[in-house]
């Protein structure tokens, strides 16, 4: 079974930093790649989508990146804002099925 | 379009009741699923469709039920409500090869 997981679970850091959240998966063999952005109490809402084949995808201030072969992915923010602040989600799809981390909470301190 | 519509938003059932969480989808979407999302836990697969007529189990499906007789709808049927069903299901779908978008939610207590 595929597992995902996601380190630090909880980061806080001051506007205008650029940071890094991680994703690590167990099985190399995937489609693709999601990222998501959770507001409390609110779904799910898609940020980017790697395909197996791609290295990385850029949207605005977000850029995913994908290493297969050592099971990682990053998502880079550049210049945070306090509205970035959410509970950052991956899920990678193998097989039939999409498997989640447990998220990392993100807080920017204006 | 709206995307991924589910209904209620809310609801408190006692234990032993039965209900439907409704998911509907206008994007023409093959893929649709159901998590659940409880603390500490991330997203689990409940049931899952590869199209109309069409479902397979995930994770955790014991206590429920699906059904897909069309491309748009697919509910989930909670057969005798338990304390431990207490969560937030989510609803998704998305086309062959491509990600999901999800549902804004049921949050359901079970009392």
């Amino acid at each position: 079974k595929q597992e995902v997981t996601q380190i630090p679970a909880a980061l806080s850091v001051p506007e205008g930093e650029n940071l890094v959240l991680n994703c690590s998966f167990t099985d190399s063999a995937i489609y693709n790649l999601q990222w998501f952005r959770q507001d409390p109490g609110k779904g799910l809402t898609s940020l980017l989508l790697i395909q197996s084949s791609q290295r990385e995808q850029t949207s605005g201030r977000l850029n995913a990146s994908l290493d297969k072969s050592s099971g990682r992915s990053t998502l880079y923010i550049a210049a945070s804002q306090p509205g970035d602040s959410a509970t950052y989600l991956c899920a990678v799809h193998t097989g039939n099925q999409f498997y989640f981390g447990t998220g990392t909470s993100l807080t920017v301190i204006p | 379009n709206a995307g991924v519509t589910q209904t209620p938003k809310f609801q408190v059932l006692k234990t032993g009741q039965s209900m439907t969480l409704q998911c509907a989808q206008d994007m023409n979407h093959e893929y649709m699923s159901w998590y659940r999302q409880d603390p500490g836990m991330g997203l689990r697969l409940i049931h899952y469709s590869v199209g109309a007529g069409i479902t397979d189990q995930g994770e955790v499906p014991n206590g429920y039920n699906v059904s897909r007789s069309t491309t748009e709808d697919f509910p989930l049927r909670l057969l005798s409500a338990a304390p431990s069903q207490t969560s937030v299901y989510f609803c998704a779908s998305r086309p062959q090869g491509h990600g999901y978008t999800f549902g804004s939610g049921t949050r359901l207590t079970v009392v």
